[in-house]
């Protein structure tokens, strides 16, 4: 099956840096990459839609100036959490499929990153 | 507010026990996943549901779609430790097959 990666797998910073978080689909063309976030114990939570090349579509309630994404190839979108704050702490997961939102092609999920702000 | 509810939230059985977990809506959805989750990783898609009514089986898990597109079930026939996780349903609304909004999830427990 299709493997998509995450990096960092965790990460641990300051309250008021920058984190930067990578998905990798790494033997696929990703042209849609998804990002979800997790709180302990909880479900998946859509924040944001990724197509290659476009600006991405945000959820209702996610701020799309604190959660900057970018999806520059088809290989990689970056999700990074700017000035994070430790309500800010989760389990972010990103997916990746090989079509367009509305395809019906099947995503694949990362192994997610577990962000802790201190 | 969930669009998706799952019940139960916690389930702790024996080993060769049966189970269902359930997840319903008002909303009718064009298809509907179900992912097994372990701790620390990404959710493994177990199977997709299309079709109103439709039923798959995937060894020991079947798998039930409403006929009305807004429910779905997962029956385990005798349980194994194996099948310890965080069951999740998925569903896709109108034409966004591919964009999933997750239900609140059934943590499993199979004791040996």
């Amino acid at each position: 099956g299709a493997v998509v990666s995450q990096h960092p797998s965790w990460v641990i910073c300051k309250s008021g840096t920058s984190v930067k978080i990578e998905c990798r689909s790494l033997d696929f063309q990703a042209t849609t990459m998804f990002w979800y976030r997790q709180f302990p114990k909880q479900s998946l939570m859509l924040m944001a839609t990724s197509n290659e090349g476009s600006k991405a579509t945000y959820e209702q309630g996610v701020e799309k100036d604190k959660f900057l994404i970018n999806h520059a190839s088809l290989t990689l979108s970056t999700l990074t959490v700017t000035s994070a704050h430790p309500e800010d702490s989760s389990f972010y997961i990103c997916s990746a499929t090989p079509g367009l939102a509305g395809s019906g092609n099947e995503q694949f999920f990362g192994p997610g990153t577990r962000l802790t702000v201190l | 507010t969930q669009l998706l509810e799952q019940s139960p939230q916690f389930l702790s059985i024996q080993e060769g026990e049966n189970l269902t977990v359930y997840c319903n809506s008002s909303s009718v959805f064009s298809s509907l996943q179900w992912y097994r989750q372990e701790p620390g990783e990404g959710p493994v898609l177990l199977v997709t549901v299309v079709t109103g009514g439709e039923v798959k089986k995937l060894k020991r898990l079947t798998f039930q779609f409403g006929d009305a597109r807004k429910d779905s079930s997962l029956h385990i026939t005798a349980a194994q430790p194996g099948d310890t996780g965080l069951y999740l349903c998925a569903g896709a609304r109108g034409n966004n097959f591919n964009k999933f909004y997750f239900g609140s999830g059934t943590k499993l427990n199979v004791k040996p």
